[in-house]
């Protein structure tokens, strides 16, 4: 358990529907994360929130479109997706976003599969 | 940003130290070294960080050369609960410069 918890774990969704991932953390950090996670690939960082403002947008799509109503939860909202995105999305918090400060706490994750 | 390579592969046996090396040559000095380590079908799971001195915790030993080129993360004895795909980040804290590569996957073997 580490604290942060994202459901669902297991997404199927066709290309036209609208689905939102959820993530919380328990940890009273500042920062939250998403990333993306290909088969084979690299984690790609999606977005950076620190005190609820959004820090980062590393070019991700319109489609993608994040909100974090407070410290503790971070959303995705999914519309219009295609089959390319059909991977593991992860959620991390972390207390701050120094680099002394940056250990970064993951959640299991959600398998997104797009048909 | 800095730009790390990593052996894409290391076996090692159980109850035997595993060294796992990392090269980030481009490094600037204000990047911290982190490790993290990725078993097979969770998140990534935090290790040990450091900046220049060489860090231990309960976890692993952290060994960063002198001019920060290289580290070398040390589990002195694995199990096979530590086969995990690992992975070495230099992080400045500036998001943008985290970059995620394939990483060492290291099978423990009885």
């Amino acid at each position: 358990e580490t604290g942060v918890t994202q459901t669902p774990r297991h997404l199927v969704m066709g290309m036209t529907n609208k689905k939102s991932l959820k993530c919380e953390q328990h940890l009273g950090h500042n920062a939250m994360y998403w990333y993306k996670q290909s088969a084979k690939k690299p984690l790609e960082l999606m977005f950076v929130y620190n005190f609820k403002e959004q820090t980062e947008n590393n070019s991700v799509p319109s489609r993608f479109s994040p909100e974090c109503p407070n410290s503790s939860h971070l959303f995705l909202h999914l519309h219009t997706l295609q089959p390319e995105d059909s991977a593991l999305y992860l959620c991390a918090s972390s207390q701050d976003v120094l680099g002394a400060k940056n250990i970064q706490y993951f959640g299991a994750g959600t398998r997104l599969s797009v048909l | 940003d800095a730009k790390t390579t990593q052996p894409p592969s290391m076996d090692c046996a159980e109850g035997r130290a595993a060294n796992l090396p990392c090269n980030h040559s481009t490094i600037s000095g204000n990047e911290y070294v982190y490790w993290y380590r990725q078993i097979h079908s969770q998140g990534p799971q935090y290790i040990i960080h450091g900046l220049k001195n060489n860090e231990t915790n309960e976890m692993a030993s952290l060994i960063i050369t002198e001019d920060r080129k290289s580290s070398t993360l040390i589990l002195p004895h694995a199990t096979l609960r530590d086969t995990a795909v690992y992975y070495c980040i230099p992080n400045a804290g500036n998001n943008r410069k985290l970059i995620w590569g394939l990483g060492t996957s290291l099978a423990v073997n009885p």
